[in-house]
């Protein structure tokens, strides 16, 4: 069974630039998760799809993060404008819809200068 | 209000010596308990989770965690460290909506 994909892996980019991340969740993984980790942290949940509908976006800083999962699949997480402080590891997560166990994928580690 | 604190940020053990990580959780319904592993420059992998029933549960690479209520805690254990296990250990609660809380990780160093 495929994990979750996320690209890129790796990405560096100036402040106030835009960034976006792409994730592949598990095959049949109703629920979809994106996380942001900053070094020395645990995972912090930003959004929490379920299908393609938002079930929780509580710590999404709305006024720059933005994230959209089109037909209940793959997802984007998008920052514009970046600010250095944004520089962390985004983790995707994906479950079973009704399934506690979250399954994540390598992560993308941002670097803002 | 959710939360999970690992009190130890790092511990250092000898390979082939027991280990015991600490997880203390706060929680208002009946939590789900999880610990996951972190490799460097990877994903969390999933190492043993707690649903209901026996409190003691075992997990892949011999590690076991045990539910304590009367304690709010989830240790993790394992009876031998191998030089692989080297890695940053994430305790976290869930419950309802799936939403899950993380602790701040525990960095484990195996010294020969």
């Amino acid at each position: 069974e495929a994990g979750v994909a996320q690209s890129p892996r790796y990405k560096i980019i100036e402040k106030r630039q835009s960034v976006a991340f792409w994730c592949n969740p598990i095959s049949g993984h109703a629920t979809l998760y994106w996380y942001q980790q900053i070094l020395g942290q645990g995972p912090k949940l930003l959004i929490q799809f379920q299908n393609n509908g938002v079930v929780d976006d509580s710590q999404l800083p709305k006024d720059r993060f933005s994230a959209e999962r089109l037909k209940g699949v793959d997802s984007t997480l998008k920052i514009q404008p970046a600010k250095l402080e944004d520089s962390a590891v985004y983790l995707c997560a994906s479950s079973l819809q009704g399934v506690y166990e979250q399954y994540f994928g390598p992560g993308t580690r941002l670097t803002v200068t | 209000a959710q939360s999970v604190t690992q009190p130890d940020i790092h511990i250092t053990v000898s390979e082939g010596a027991s280990l015991e990580l600490r997880c203390n959780y706060s929680y208002g319904a009946t939590p789900y308990l999880f610990w996951y592993v972190q490799s460097p420059g990877q994903g969390l992998q999933l190492l043993l989770k707690y649903f209901s029933g026996d409190t003691l549960v075992q997990g892949i690479k011999g590690f076991e965690a045990e539910f304590k209520r009367s304690q709010s805690s989830f240790n993790l254990r394992k009876p031998s460290v191998h030089w692989s296990d080297a890695a940053e250990y994430f305790c976290a609660v869930g419950g309802d909506g799936n939403q899950f809380y993380f602790g701040t990780g525990t960095s484990l160093t195996v010294i020969p």
